[in-house]
């Protein structure tokens, strides 16, 4: 079964920088794409960041634009967020998602979530 | 970008009742790439449907999506309890794949 375990969230200072894993099991790694997708304290859904099977597209959300930068690492079956100059806005519940179609060029919807982890951004 | 609008943005029935949320898009979502979740309280999203209309695997035939352009609807015939969540729509025609802001549906 599919299985999608996010970390390395915990509590930066603004400015700060923090790179979150999500280990990916149960499917054929590099032939999906894959998303990060966020949630603020109790508020609604985020799309972050949408990276191609193969590493090589990469779209962002206009918010993170400049600031996070989404990687994998197909032979570890590894997603990562580097998020750099992180602001409190940040401050969410970041989830992994696998992409529902593969060999896709572009992002579809996603079939498949990590549990999340959450990210604070406070001084 | 593409900003969707659900609404209501809370809705208040009985279990057993038919409930209709609304989602719709500022610019025409492209082949209709629009897709409905179901998320619980500490819980991961659920796909529901995708492509507007077509059920995802596991997910009950009560549930059923409608709509194209930049109107979208998502129906529950009758409601169970299990039911009562927040529903998202999100649209994947174009970058970035925007979300709505959410219907929360709560017991009457």
């Amino acid at each position: 079964q599919v299985q999608l375990v996010e970390s390395g969230g915990g509590v930066v200072q603004p400015g700060g920088s923090l790179r979150l894993s999500c280990e990916a099991s149960g499917f054929t790694f590099n032939r999906f794409g894959m998303h990060w997708v966020r949630q603020a304290p109790g508020k609604g859904l985020e799309w972050v960041a949408f990276i191609r099977y193969d590493g090589n597209n990469k779209y962002y959300a206009d918010s993170v634009k400049g600031r996070f930068t989404i990687s994998s690492d197909n032979s570890k079956n590894m997603l990562f967020l580097q998020m750099n100059s992180l602001r409190p806005e940040d401050t969410a519940v970041y989830f992994c998602a696998k992409d529902s179609i593969d060999w896709s060029s572009y992002g579809y919807y996603s079939d498949y979530w990590g549990q999340g982890t959450l990210v604070t951004v406070s001084s | 970008e593409i900003v969707l609008t659900q609404s209501p943005g809370t809705l208040s029935l009985s279990p057993g009742e038919r409930a209709t949320l609304s989602c719709r898009a500022s610019q025409s979502v492209s082949s209709n790439y629009l897709a409905w979740y179901q998320q619980k309280p500490g819980q991961a999203p659920r796909l529901l449907i995708y492509g507007a209309s077509s059920r995802a695997t596991g997910i009950p035939d009560r549930f059923s999506g409608s709509g194209s352009g930049t109107d979208f609807t998502l129906t529950i015939s009758r409601l169970e309890p299990e039911d009562f969540a927040v529903y998202y729509c999100q649209q994947y025609g174009s970058s970035p794949y925007t979300f709505g802001q959410g219907t929360k549906l709560e017991i009457k």
